[in-house]
């Protein structure tokens, strides 16, 4: 009965790899979004979808790519994965009020 | 642009007594504040929310929140600190700018510390 999940909860990948990480939320919401969460903790939006169409996309380096096939899925895939990329990323959807959020995948490039 | 601040890197109080997390907010017009936690390797978990009415927001696990228009300040607040309350905090305001995208602009957090 998870609202919105994400998988996986931990990825280890070398530099320059590319991969995925999936989302899909069981709320009905119209919106999705990805958040990143650096070493300090800051929580900064990345992108967000409203029923397929990309709404948001925050400045975010074009190695980075989302992928909304319906709108309770937002995967997002990262090509050429750098040091830089590790980091926490949470997924959320939201209707009208609050956003609820997924676990995060923990993201170590090493 | 709205933003958010918390000015408290780290918040420490006894079990059992009184906590504050301050945030202060920046909009233009109304704004929709929210307050989330986050435990240690969990996601974030919504607290409570302001959108309108009641300047005294109650939200799960005894948090309530006090929006004040004038000191433009939403800060959180419980009447006993519990150990298990211990996490980070964030506060939030959602961007209701021309594309109103419900995007979430986030305070930078503040770790909670409730020693017994």
């Amino acid at each position: 009965d998870t609202a919105v999940s994400q998988t996986p909860k931990y990825l280890v990948t070398q530099m320059g790899n590319d991969k995925s990480i999936k989302c899909e939320q069981n709320l009905g919401h119209d919106t999705m979004y990805w958040y990143k969460q650096d070493s300090k903790k800051f929580l900064k939006i990345m992108f967000s979808y409203n029923n397929k169409e990309l709404i948001i996309n925050e400045t975010v380096p074009n190695r980075f790519s989302p992928k909304s096939p319906d709108k309770a899925h937002l995967n997002l895939h990262i090509n050429s994965l750098e040091l830089g990329d590790s980091a926490v990323y949470f997924c959320a959807s939201s209707q009208e009020g609050a956003g609820t959020f997924g676990s995060g995948t923990r993201l170590t490039v090493v | 642009a709205q933003s958010v601040a918390q000015p408290e890197d780290q918040v420490n109080v006894a079990e059992g007594n009184p906590l504050t997390v301050k945030c202060t907010y920046s909009v233009s017009g109304n704004p929709y504040l929210f307050w989330y936690v986050q435990y240690p390797n969990r996601g974030l978990q919504f607290l409570l929310k302001y959108i309108t009415g009641d300047n005294l927001v109650k939200g799960s696990y005894g948090f309530e929140a006090e929006f004040n228009k004038s000191q433009t300040s939403f800060h959180l607040k419980k009447p006993s600190a519990l150990v298990s309350d211990s996490a980070l905090y964030f506060c939030a305001v959602r961007d209701i700018g021309s594309s109103n995208t419900g995007k979430l602009i986030f305070g930078q957090g503040t770790t909670l510390q409730v020693k017994p």
